[in-house]
This record gives C-alpha cells, structure tokens and sequence, in this order.
C-alpha cells in the first residue's frame, strides 16, 4: 500500500522569500514517481513538477525544485523567489504499480505574503 | 490540445435522483481516472480505464456509482439513488501510459451538492 503524509497544513512566505514544503511517503512498489500538484481556490489541478524514483538528480522546473531522498523517503518541494500567483493548496502524491493511480497527501495550504 | 475538459461544472440535486457527468480527456491519452475530493482532503482515486477497459475500482465506489468509457474516448460518471455524502468535488485526469509519461492532468472538476 502507498501513502503520503505533508505535515504542514499551512505555510507562509513573504513575496520574493524561498519556502520549502515537506512530503514523506512509502510504497511497497520499486517502481514509482513522486508529484507536486498545486491547486488554487477553485481552480484545477496542475501538476507542478515530477521525479522519477529511479533518478538520483533532483527535478527542477524553474523557480521549482524538488529535494528527494530516497533512503528517508522524503520529497520537498521549494519554491524559490515566491510570488503572490503561488498562492494556493500543494499536494504530495505518489503512484506506482500496474494501475500508477494517484495517492495524495492531504495538502499544504500556501499563504504569500506581499 | 485543448486540456481535460469536465461538464458540468456544478450540479446540485435533491437526495435520492440520479446524475451523470461527463469528462472528455486529451486526445491520444489512453488513461482516464476518477477522483472523488472532499473539503480539505486531497483527492481519493475511485476508478481508471485503460482505452475502453474499466480496469479497477476502488472500494470507495458503491454499487450506485457506475463508470464508463465507450470507444475509449469520453467518460461518464453516474450516481444513482444520491445521498448526502456523495457531496462532492468529482475530478477527472488523463494520462498516456507507457513510453515514460506517467504525469496526469487535470480537468476542472464537478462539484457535486446533494440537498
């Protein structure tokens, strides 16, 4: 079974600050792929970056970068020079296996401050 | 590549009537999964079709939920005989499987208020 905890249900930045968001998981799968969806106040859901478990290199994607360590099964995300459109709830997911079904943590709701 | 589209986006119905939605995935995707979102939680996996194929289910999914994905393209989600914790954000996503891609996207969502 899989699954994913994000400990910190609320965090606050200041505008242009970094911030790092923490995700631990565990899966009995070898083969797996971690996730950083964000989603704001009723708006979709976008995937926000990926790390293939296999790959040592962390995942960048601009002002976004992911710190995966393997071992400890942990997967933070930070976002760097924050800014007032990062805004919004962060989810943590894992999937895996035959059917790669998304396993979601329970979220992180991002304030930025100006 | 239009995105995942969902339709409707809001449906309120009393306890007890049956309602459908409808998820139209990126074309060439051969994945399509249902979620189901409750206030302040993350999304819960409830379905996925592999083209036309309805291949799991969660225990989540109540003999009154029924999926499915004709000629693997759109889907449809129904519920029958609502009740009041079906209330809900349903959520659609996509994915081509295999050749490395595993990410999902996302469609806007069905949010579901059962009176």
């Amino acid at each position: 079974a899989q699954t994913v905890t994000q400990s910190q249900p609320e965090m606050s930045v200041q505008e242009a600050e970094t911030v790092t968001l923490s995700c631990t998981y565990d899966t009995s799968e070898s083969d797996y792929y971690l996730f950083w969806y964000k989603q704001p106040p009723s708006r979709q859901m976008i995937l926000v970056i990926r790390q293939e478990a296999y790959k040592q290199q962390n995942a960048t994607e601009n002002r976004f970068s992911v710190n995966f360590q393997k071992a400890a099964k942990s997967f933070s995300l930070k976002i760097s020079d924050s800014q007032l459109g990062d805004a919004a709830m962060y989810f943590c997911a894992s999937c895996g296996g035959a059917t790669n079904k998304l396993i979601f943590g329970t979220g992180t709701l991002l304030a930025v401050q100006p | 590549d239009t995105g995942v589209s969902q339709d409707p986006r809001h449906k309120i119905t009393k306890r007890g009537q049956n309602v459908t939605f409808r998820c139209d995935p990126i074309s060439e995707h051969n994945r399509l999964y249902w979620y189901r979102q409750t206030l302040g939680q993350g999304p819960e996996f409830l379905t996925y079709f592999q083209n036309e194929a309805q291949l799991e289910k969660s225990r989540l999914l109540s003999d009154r939920f029924s999926a499915e994905r004709p000629k693997g393209s759109f889907s449809t989600l129904e519920i029958q005989r609502t009740e009041q914790g079906d209330s809900a954000m349903y959520l659609c996503a996509s994915s081509h499987f295999g050749q490395g891609k595993y990410e999902q996207y996302f469609g806007p969502g069905t949010r579901l208020t059962v009176t």
